[in-house]
């Protein structure tokens, strides 16, 4: 596998399920990051992880409940959604900026394409 | 309010037109600066970068020079074809202090008609 894999890539689920998504990036970066896409907000930060570390969270309802137990794993938790939480949610993977690179473009999975009933 | 403001929903032109995607941002850093394209089921990836003044990011024909003075980061390309199709997202790096990501741009849909 190369670059930034994601896992699964569609999934539909009830309000009342429990499920996680899971990303996998085999860049070597230390950084790692959740967003959501969908019609209203295109490219909304959800969580940033430096070094393992959650660094940011936007604003995020606790329904979704990240995890990176190291710098190449990152999971999104789901429970209890609503309707509107149906996105294409988005793993992306960096340098982090305080490595001092000087490169920090991102690079993004594929997506996993979420629907809640 | 945004911290970056590109060309707002969707851009139509023909095949062999020119192009201009419009990207500006607010800032008191000095970022780095970059272009996503996104298509169909897939996700974002980088198309092209400028790391400091003056520096012209290049990918397939596509041009943005970084321009501190004006803080924009505008995408060119002469001669648009139909496969240039896709979302176009203007993304700097480090917009304010702290801040660890890239802030992304609303996207601009690129439809290139036959």
């Amino acid at each position: 596998e190369t670059g930034v894999t994601q896992t699964p890539r569609h999934l539909v689920m009830g309000m009342t399920n429990k499920k996680s998504l899971k990303c996998e990036q085999h860049l070597g970066h230390n950084a790692m990051y959740w967003y959501k896409q969908s019609a209203k907000k295109p490219l909304e930060l959800m969580f940033v992880y430096s070094l393992e570390e959650r660094v940011e969270n936007n604003s995020v309802p606790s329904r979704f409940s990240p995890e990176c137990p190291n710098s190449s794993h990152l999971f999104l938790h789901l429970h209890t959604l609503q309707p509107e939480d149906s996105a294409l949610y988005l793993c992306a993977s960096s340098q982090d900026f305080t490595s001092g690179s000087g490169s920090y473009e991102q690079y993004f999975g594929p997506g996993t394409r979420l629907t809640v009933t | 309010g945004d911290s970056v403001v590109q060309t707002e929903g969707q851009v139509l032109p023909s095949e062999g037109d020119s192009l201009i995607v419009n990207c500006s941002y607010e800032t008191t850093q000095y970022p780095s600066l970059f272009w996503y394209v996104q298509y169909p089921g897939e996700g974002p990836q980088l198309h092209l970068k400028a790391m400091k003044a003056n520096d012209k990011g290049r990918n397939k024909g596509f041009e943005a020079m970084y321009r501190k003075e004006t803080t924009s980061f505008h995408l060119e390309k002469d001669s648009v074809q139909e496969s240039d199709s896709a979302v176009y997202f203007c993304a700097p790096s480090a917009l304010d202090t702290g801040r660890r990501a890239l802030t992304f741009g609303s996207g601009t849909r690129l439809q290139v008609q036959p």
